[in-house]
């Protein structure tokens, strides 16, 4: 298994473009979620999704869109960047509680480095 | 006050050194409680649960107190591959309800 992938790794974007950031799971997980990370500051929740289909924002949303088609794919979209966003973004997914040796327990994907000039 | 707090560190310390962390936790509500382990450029990982009886892990020893609110990790012989920044996770609710400490860093010198 492949696990959590993201691409890109890197990408640097100019203000006021807007790009989607791709994720992909291949466990099977019902629960996914985007994350980002800043200096002095812990990871926090952008949007998340209990399952294909439903999507809900977490606590940092704005400017950020997500779609939930498959279980596999779940997709981050800036719609207009902006110097703010540049951050480290992670995408994770979590098979839940059911029969789950760690209930809620999360997989990371490597990251992608995103800078807003 | 922080819903989670971490020192940040760093913890410099030798190789076979123990070494412990703290976390706090301000929500008296809180169910379950983690450490990730998280390496320089790259994604967090599992560390391991923290139950509230305490639980071990080869030389990974984690405790939860609810009455001080504070979780803790606790390395014994710390090898060179342990340096890494430990994240602190605690988890109010459903799967959304989750709240990251900034971390501490801990390098282990040889």
């Amino acid at each position: 298994n492949a696990g959590v992938t993201q691409t890109p790794k890197f990408q640097v974007l100019k203000t006021g473009q807007s790009m989607t950031l791709q994720c992909a799971q291949d466990m099977n997980h019902e629960y996914m979620s985007w994350y980002r990370q800043d200096p002095g500051m812990g990871l926090r929740l952008i949007h998340y999704s209990v399952g294909a289909g439903i999507t809900d924002q977490g606590e940092v949303p704005n400017g950020y869109n997500v779609s939930r088609s498959t279980t596999e794919d779940f997709p981050l979209r800036l719609l207009s960047a902006a110097p703010s966003q540049t951050s480290v973004y992670f995408c994770a997914s979590s098979e839940g509680t059911s029969g789950a040796k760690t209930p809620y327990e999360q997989y990371f994907g490597p990251g992608t480095r995103l800078t807003v000039t | 006050r922080k819903e989670v707090e971490q020192d940040p560190g760093p913890f410099n310390v030798p190789e076979g050194a123990t070494v412990a962390f703290n976390c706090t936790y301000s929500n008296s509500a809180s169910q379950s409680f983690f450490w990730y382990r998280q390496d320089c450029r790259k994604e967090p990982k599992l560390l391991m649960s923290v139950y509230s009886s305490g639980n071990e892990d080869g030389r990974f020893t984690a405790q939860l107190n609810r009455a001080s609110q504070y979780i803790s990790l606790l390395i014994r012989d710390s090898k060179l591959s342990d340096s890494a920044t430990y994240l602190c996770v605690v988890r109010s609710g459903g799967y959304q309800k989750v709240t990251f400490g900034t971390g501490t860093k801990l390098q282990v010198i040889p």
